[in-house]
């Protein structure tokens, strides 16, 4: 198994440019994550969704949205990027069905850089 | 290149030597813990779960402990080796939240050889 997979792995772009980030899981997981990742902070959920078809905001998603069409994919778009933007952006996931449902796994990052 | 951790605390041990690492809660209703592993350009990943019925569990090298009295949890890797070297984070979960994990923001472990 790939586990949790992330493209691109790295993006610049400019002010108000828009784009894409891609997760995918072949774990068969029901809940699939989107964090960002600043310098000296926690992991902060973006957007999640606990099944296909579905999402919810999480701590910090505005400027984000994000589409759930496949259980296996999970797609995170900025429309129009700001400067503020720039982080490193994790997927997760996670099967609520296991002995360790509560546990998170996560994909190896897109590091993005808005100028 | 790291794109956390530059204000974050560093523990620095010598290669051999027993490392601890601590992490403060805040949230006594909190029922799960996770300790993750965070090597430099790469993702979290899972050393070590406990539960709050749990004040111990041990894995390979890796031991959690929990003091619910003072909210404290602290991961101990024995015998350090170089391949350590990471950011460690822990995680805690709220009781009644199904997904939402709080994430710390990590201690730096250096192993000097």
């Amino acid at each position: 198994n790939a586990g949790v997979t992330q493209t691109p792995k790295f993006r610049v772009l400019k002010t108000g440019q828009s784009m894409t980030l891609l997760c995918a899981q072949d774990m068969n997981h029901e809940y699939m994550y989107w964090y960002r990742q600043d310098p000296g902070m926690g992991l902060r959920l973006i957007h999640y969704s606990v099944g296909e078809g579905t999402t919810a905001k999480g701590e910090v998603p505005d400027g984000y949205n994000v589409s759930r069409l496949k259980k296996q994919n999970f797609l995170l778009g900025l429309e129009s990027a700001a400067p503020s933007q720039t982080s490193v952006y994790f997927c997760a996931s996670s099967n609520p069905t296991l002995p360790s449902a509560d546990t998170q796994y996560f994909g190896p990052g897109t590091r993005l850089t808005v100028l | 290149g790291e794109s956390v951790g530059l204000h974050l605390p560093t523990l620095s041990v010598q290669e051999g030597d027993n490392s601890i690492i601590n992490c403060a809660y805040s949230n006594s209703a909190s029922d799960y813990f996770i300790w993750y592993k965070q090597e430099s350009g790469k993702g979290p990943q899972f050393i070590i779960d406990i539960r709050s019925n749990m004040d111990k569990r041990q894995g390979q090298r890796v031991t959690v402990l929990l003091n619910k009295t003072v909210k404290h949890l602290s991961l101990q890797i024995a015998a350090t080796q170089p391949g350590d070297s990471a950011v460690y984070f822990c995680a805690e979960k709220r009781r009644g939240s199904s997904y939402k994990l709080i994430f710390g923001s990590g201690t730096r472990l250096l192993v000097r050889p």
